[in-house]
């Protein structure tokens, strides 16, 4: 059972311009953390959200939580080459602790 | 700096031939995870160690054995590595999670890419 789902899968577009990354579920999550990954390398933590409805920016990065903490949304604007890579959701549930990674989204951004 | 580290980066094996793969931290960390990846696609969990109690997840197959001699090194075992193991091997740590209801970040090391031939 994939308990959380991110869209799109695949995305390719062109400097400069804004996209947003979505991570839904069906569950409550305590915390939500987004990872990057570039290739031949392993994740890096980007930011985690706490609290419902939380919003956290990271230089051109807008990260947010949704009310119920279900869901939370990755926004890039004005996206440079150096974001291309896998941007990956995981979500931490009160019993237990271990982080449950959506399928990643496979991020390229052309010059 | 401190860092999760893994050795080999790139690992080569023969079909049904033992590997071990290895994972050294410096962060201190109780908890140690080792993921499965496979090209662009999530990490898959494996297992995990809290402190020395191995934790199994419950679709990993008996080929894949850990172990942890102490708190700083983490072995992945593959007893017949069949083809389709080749992937990426992640290994992780994070503080105690237990308390803090898994808010703690993990911490991957850069992975090693395991084929078969």
């Amino acid at each position: 059972t994939q308990l959380l789902e991110q869209s799109p899968q695949f995305l390719s577009i062109q400097e400069g311009e804004n996209l947003t990354v979505y991570c839904n579920s069906s569950s409550v999550f305590s915390s939500l953390q987004w990872y990057r990954q570039e290739p031949g390398e392993g994740p890096v933590l980007l930011v985690t959200v706490v609290t419902g409805g939380e919003v956290k920016k990271l230089k051109r990065l807008t990260f947010q939580f949704g009310d119920a903490r279900k869901d939370s949304s990755l926004h890039i604007t004005a996206a440079q080459p150096g974001d291309t890579g896998l941007y990956l959701c995981a979500g931490a549930r009160n019993q237990g602790g271990k982080l449950i990674f959506g399928q990643g989204t496979e991020l390229s951004v052309k010059p | 700096d401190a860092m999760v580290i893994q050795n080999p980066r790139y690992q080569v094996t023969q079909f049904g031939k033992p590997v071990t793969l290895s994972c050294s931290q410096t962060l201190n960390h109780n908890v140690m995870y080792w993921y499965q990846q496979k090209s662009s696609q999530a990490p898959k969990l494996l297992f995990h160690y809290y402190d020395k109690d191995f934790n199994n997840e419950a679709d990993t197959p008996d080929n894949f054995q850990s172990r942890r001699p102490n708190t700083s090194f983490c072995f992945l075992d593959i007893r017949s590595p069949g083809l389709g193991d080749a992937a990426m091997y992640l290994c992780a740590t994070s503080r105690d999670f237990r308390g803090a209801f898994g808010n703690q970040p993990q911490h991957f090391g850069d992975g090693t890419r395991l084929s078969i031939l």
